[in-house]
């Protein structure tokens, strides 16, 4: 069974560039969360979809979207990039929503560094 | 306000037994997990409490006092693989912040 899947793996921007990063759950995962890690600040939640609909969301501000479409891939959206935003972004997947304390598998991250 | 506490960093050697302290101050508390993370790799899910009491899987344990905000994660027979990051987050079951990491515990194992 495949793992979960990020891409792109690196990537480079300028401040005020959006920016779309891809996952791709395992088969059969209804949920997908999203968490930026840096490290000043630790792992962050940033939202997590489940079914296409978004059932938690973070502290982060509405610069950070997603969206989860019907074969359960996920896409999260920054717009408007900081030099803040410069993290590893990590998603995983797991059958149920969090709150059922299904095991969660991260995908490797996407690596964004913001110039 | 939430907050999630755990040590910055630990050591220990091979074949002994460590305990990762997590102490928790959260609203709608609904469950608390438990992530292992090697340095340059994705977090690894380790275990899930919701209910008091001690949950073992393999060498590792894990324990939550929901009435005391606490939970320690165990690690027996601790091998030099086991050197890396616990992470140690709670869920919420209300709108807004719904998982909350602490900063994590750097374990290091030596021999």
């Amino acid at each position: 069974k495949a793992g979960v899947t990020q891409t792109p793996r690196y990537l480079i921007k300028t401040r005020g560039q959006q920016v779309t990063l891809s996952c791709s759950p395992i088969s059969g995962h209804r949920s997908v969360s999203w968490y930026q890690q840096t490290p000043g600040q630790g792992l962050q939640f940033l939202f997590e979809y489940f079914s296409e609909t978004q059932r938690n969301k973070g502290n982060f501000p509405g610069r950070f979207s997603g969206r989860q479409f019907s074969n359960s891939r996920s896409e999260m959206n920054v717009s408007t990039l900081e030099l803040g935003d410069s993290a590893l972004y990590l998603c995983a997947s797991s059958l149920d929503w969090q709150g059922a304390g299904n095991e969660q598998f991260f995908g490797p991250g996407t690596r964004l560094t913001v110039l | 306000g939430q907050n999630i506490d755990q040590p910055t960093e630990m050591t220990a050697t091979e074949g002994a037994i460590v305990q990762i302290n997590c102490t928790y101050q959260t609203s709608g508390f609904n469950g608390l997990f438990w992530y292992q993370q090697h340095a340059g790799e994705a977090p690894t899910f380790l275990s899930y409490n919701v209910l008091d009491g001690l949950e073992e899987k393999g060498r590792f344990s894990s324990f939550l006092s929901r009435s005391k905000g606490y939970s320690y994660l165990l690690l027996k027979e601790l091998q030099m693989k086991d050197s890396a990051s616990y992470l140690c987050a709670v869920i919420r079951n209300q709108a807004g912040t719904a998982l909350i990491f602490g900063k994590g515990t750097t374990l290091s194992v030596s021999s």
